[in-house]
């Protein structure tokens, strides 16, 4: 069965700092994969996603994330960190069916 | 244009009683999607639309969970007899297409159940 992991449940950085929000996953053949972001009392906005074709992804709001299949790893990263990036961010597969498989999440705290 | 709407956002209800929560996608989307999220962890898949016919609903816990989404565009998901176990945040999303799974999921802003 196809499963996401998020290391770190909290991550705390300072704002400028470097964000890095890890994410593997488990699956017999390369998925699609995405980082959703939820603002509190907001619906998950999708931040990238990975389908095919160049395996470093650029999204919104100076996220990116690299597709490294033999780690199967989908790093989420942000050079400087802003106080409103602060929010829980959902790392997602997509096997050969549509529905989306979530981590648990990590909220991202970000101190001034 | 209108994003995916939920409604209500917030229902409280007693034990044993039935709900009914709509998701309004957005217009033109083929695809409707139901998560429910319990606190502390990610969305869970319970069924998804194309159109009007339900295509999969391997992720409904059990029989006292239903969807329905009658002319393809407004879904209601309900819960016969709640329990307390049922409590937790409801999750829809559309998407553009049919059997595309490269398509973005769109998500609505959740409806918050709380079972007492």
């Amino acid at each position: 069965a196809q499963s996401v992991t998020q290391l770190g449940s909290h991550v705390s950085v300072s704002e400028g700092a470097l964000v890095l929000l890890r994410c593997n996953y488990s699956s017999s053949v390369p998925p699609y994969l995405f980082w959703y972001v939820q603002y509190p009392n907001q619906g998950l906005q999708l931040l990238l996603k990975y389908t095919t074709g160049a395996t470093l992804v650029k999204g919104i709001n100076g996220f990116e994330a690299e597709f490294k299949k033999s780690e199967t790893s989908f790093h989420l990263t942000k050079p400087s960190a802003h106080m409103s990036d602060a929010a829980e961010y959902f790392c997602a597969v997509k096997p050969s069916t549509n529905k989306l498989i979530f981590g648990t999440g990590t909220l991202l705290a970000v101190q001034p | 244009g209108a994003g995916v709407s939920q409604s209500p956002r917030y229902k409280v209800t007693k034990r044993g009683q039935d709900v009914a929560l709509r998701c309004d996608p957005i217009s033109g989307h083929v695809s409707l999607y139901w998560y429910r999220q319990a606190l502390g962890q990610g969305p869970e898949f319970l069924t998804y639309f194309n159109y009007e016919a339900q295509q999969d609903k391997s992720g409904l816990p059990n029989d006292r969970f239903s969807a329905e989404r009658p002319e393809g565009s407004i879904s209601t998901l309900t819960i016969q007899r709640t329990e307390q176990r049922d409590s937790a945040m409801y999750r829809c999303a559309s998407s553009l297409s049919a059997g595309s799974s490269t398509d973005t999921q769109y998500f609505g802003p959740g409806t918050r159940l709380t079972v007492l």
